[in-house]
Formats: structure tokens, sequence, C-alpha cells
């Protein structure tokens, strides 16, 4: 089983500047995805990070305000741009090969709080 | 489109008491089921999932769930609570777009 590795864990940030998180997996993986988390909520898909081109955003999130990289099959970074209150929430990353017949690896995620 | 419906946001039983916790799926193929557990601050973690091979399917920590295609349905058990088990579930389903569709989650607490 892989191992993703997820940082911060958690961080307050002032409304206006971005943050970026990352995710490291201990071995290579064909998959990995964002989500978001809000309080008392399900998760919520906001991209999928592919290696070596854009990332596919889900409908309502889109690449300005949560621009997405994907240098290799083991690491991701999401950036969360122009925080606003709103956008506190916990943000997970997920990674996996071959999903349909194993499963999908999760950080711990970060707990965001913009104020 | 697949989905999974997770019904009772909220579930208490007594320490030693079965645990039951319901999903449903909607799918237009054979569905691929999860069950994810996530404790307080914590990430995700696989319980168990079914991929069409046996229907009952055991997981970890004690816990199982039987896959139901007339029922449409996995629900998840386990003989007997205990302590650790209070946590959040999330039912999800394996679906188009190469993606998982996660229900809305169950939050079980332990009575001791």
């Amino acid at each position: 089983s892989a191992v993703i590795s997820q940082k911060p864990s958690r961080d307050i940030c002032q409304r206006g500047t971005s943050l970026t998180i990352q995710c490291q997996v201990d071995s290579q993986v064909t998959m990995m995805f964002w989500y978001r988390q809000q309080p008392g909520q399900s998760l919520t898909l906001i991209a999928t990070a592919n290696q070596g081109s854009e990332a596919t955003y889900e409908s309502g999130f889109v690449i300005d305000k949560f621009p997405i990289s994907r240098p290799n099959l083991t690491f991701s970074t999401l950036t969360v741009s122009n925080m606003s209150p709103e956008d506190s929430s916990i943000y997970l990353c997920s990674g996996g090969d071959r999903l349909v017949d194993t499963e999908a690896f999760f950080g711990q995620g970060t707990r965001l709080t913009v104020v | 489109a697949q989905s999974v419906t997770q019904l009772g946001s909220h579930v208490s039983v007594s320490e030693g008491a079965l645990v039951l916790l319901r999903c449903n799926y909607s799918s237009s193929v054979p569905p691929y089921l999860f069950w994810y557990v996530q404790y307080p601050n914590q990430g995700l973690q696989l319980l168990l999932k079914y991929t069409s091979a046996a229907t009952l399917v055991k997981g970890i920590n004690g816990f199982e769930a039987e896959f139901k295609k007339s029922e449409t349905s996995f629900h998840l058990t386990k003989p007997s609570a205990h302590m650790s088990d209070a946590a959040e579930y999330f039912c999800a389903v394996w679906g188009t777009g190469n993606q998982f569709y996660f229900g809305t989650g169950t939050s079980l607490t332990v009575i001791p």
C-alpha cells in the first residue's frame, strides 16, 4: 500500500494570501486527486492531477483559484489562491494505481482556516 | 451516473452492541464499492472494498459489508462496537470519469 504525506497539516492564513499544499507519495501512482471537505460534509472532488499536463477540474472549481502541479508520479501540489474565509476547509489529496482493483490512499489532510 | 446514499448522518450505539451503517448505491454498471473511515483530524482510511468477487467482504477492525445487488445496498456492520470505532464513515463508489463518488458520511458515536 502507498503512503501519502501531506503538509502542512494545518494553517491559519490571512485573507487575500495563497497557500500551497504538498503531497508526496512513497511510490509512483498513476492518479492523484484533490478534495475539499467542508465542516460536517463529505468530500468534494476539486480536480484530478495529471502528470505532465494540466489538471482536470470539476464543475465549480477553476485553475486560477486552485492551481495544481504534478511534476512527476510521486508528487503534487494544490495552491489555494487569494483566499477568503469561505475557503476554510480540510483539503485532502489522494492517489492510487489501478484504482478499480485497489483502493485510493489518502493524505492526512490540511485543515485551513482563513481569517 | 454513479452515486451513493448513506442513511443516517449520525448513529449512536452502546459499547458491545451491533454497528449497522447503511449505504445504497446507484450505478449503471457493476459497481466497485468502498467504505472509508475518518478519525478526527485525520485522512481517510480504507475499511473494505467490493470489486465483484465475494459478496460478503471482510475488512479491518472487525468490520464487514455485504453487497446485495437486488437491494442496491452495501451496508457496513460490526458485531460488537468498541469505543475506538467512534469516527466518521464514508461509503463510496468508483464511477465515471475515473473518480470516487462519496456519500455524505455517517458519524458513529459509541456510548460507554
